[in-house]
């Protein structure tokens, strides 16, 4: 696509149900990042993929926290057993390069809110 | 590990003025990119600059500019004739072949009519 796309772009769920967020890489970009950004503050790196590989999952806040990829193309991050903290607005990039050296483009977001 | 620091979480300009937006980093690379984000309401990123650590020259975009002091490990924007579509988050964030972005806490930009 022309875009990064992302769905749902709000999600409201209740504590302890799981979510699937969705990302849509622009086609043909082989690094693809998530982010989660909480209210009011910066970008806390999620993890990364290159290919359909997760070389670095060292951001995953806790074992709830899980993502695929396939087909170098689409990716799922799933929370399971969301808490309140996981409260924020996920963010999904992509980049044509794997060092991302000339920047990422990035979708518009998923507003999760869990009550 | 790199951070990225951006000490004024909020700023001000009137319409048509400049200002300047200061973001500061630690690492022990020589070679990096650093780059400004916006986010607008609508949340998305939009890339405003970026700069290669290996060169001189600051990088100019239109009326978007940087300052890179790479002693100092420094690098701010400055935005001239400012306009009321430039009220924003601005992120600074760093690059150094990690795969990875760091952004700072990001800057609340507000222009005034």
């Amino acid at each position: 696509g022309a875009g990064v796309s992302q769905s749902p772009s709000n999600k409201v769920t209740e504590k302890g149900k799981d979510v699937e967020l969705r990302c849509d890489p622009i086609s043909g970009h082989t690094a693809l990042y998530w982010y989660r950004q909480r209210l009011g503050q910066g970008l806390e790196f999620l993890i990364y993929f290159q290919g359909n590989s997760a070389p670095d999952k060292s951001g995953l806040p806790s074992d709830r926290f899980s993502a695929e990829r396939t087909g170098e193309s689409v990716s799922t991050l799933t929370i399971q057993r969301t808490q309140q903290e996981d409260s924020a607005v996920y963010l999904c990039a992509s980049s044509l390069d794997i060092g991302g050296y000339y920047g990422y483009t990035f979708g518009s977001g998923t507003r999760l809110t869990v009550v | 590990a790199q951070t990225v620091t951006q000490s004024q979480p909020e700023m001000s300009v009137q319409e048509a003025e400049t200002v300047t937006l200061s973001c500061t980093y630690d690492t022990s690379e020589s070679n990096y990119y650093l780059f400004w984000y916006k986010q607008p309401p609508s949340r998305q990123m939009i890339l405003v600059i970026r700069q290669e650590a290996y060169k001189q020259q600051n990088a100019t975009e239109n009326r978007f500019s940087v300052n890179f002091q790479k002693a100092a490990k420094s690098f701010s924007l400055k935005i001239s004739d400012s306009q009321l579509g430039d009220t924003a988050m601005y992120f600074c964030a760093f690059n150094n072949a990690g795969n990875m972005l760091t952004f700072g806490g990001g800057t609340r930009l507000m222009v005034k009519p």
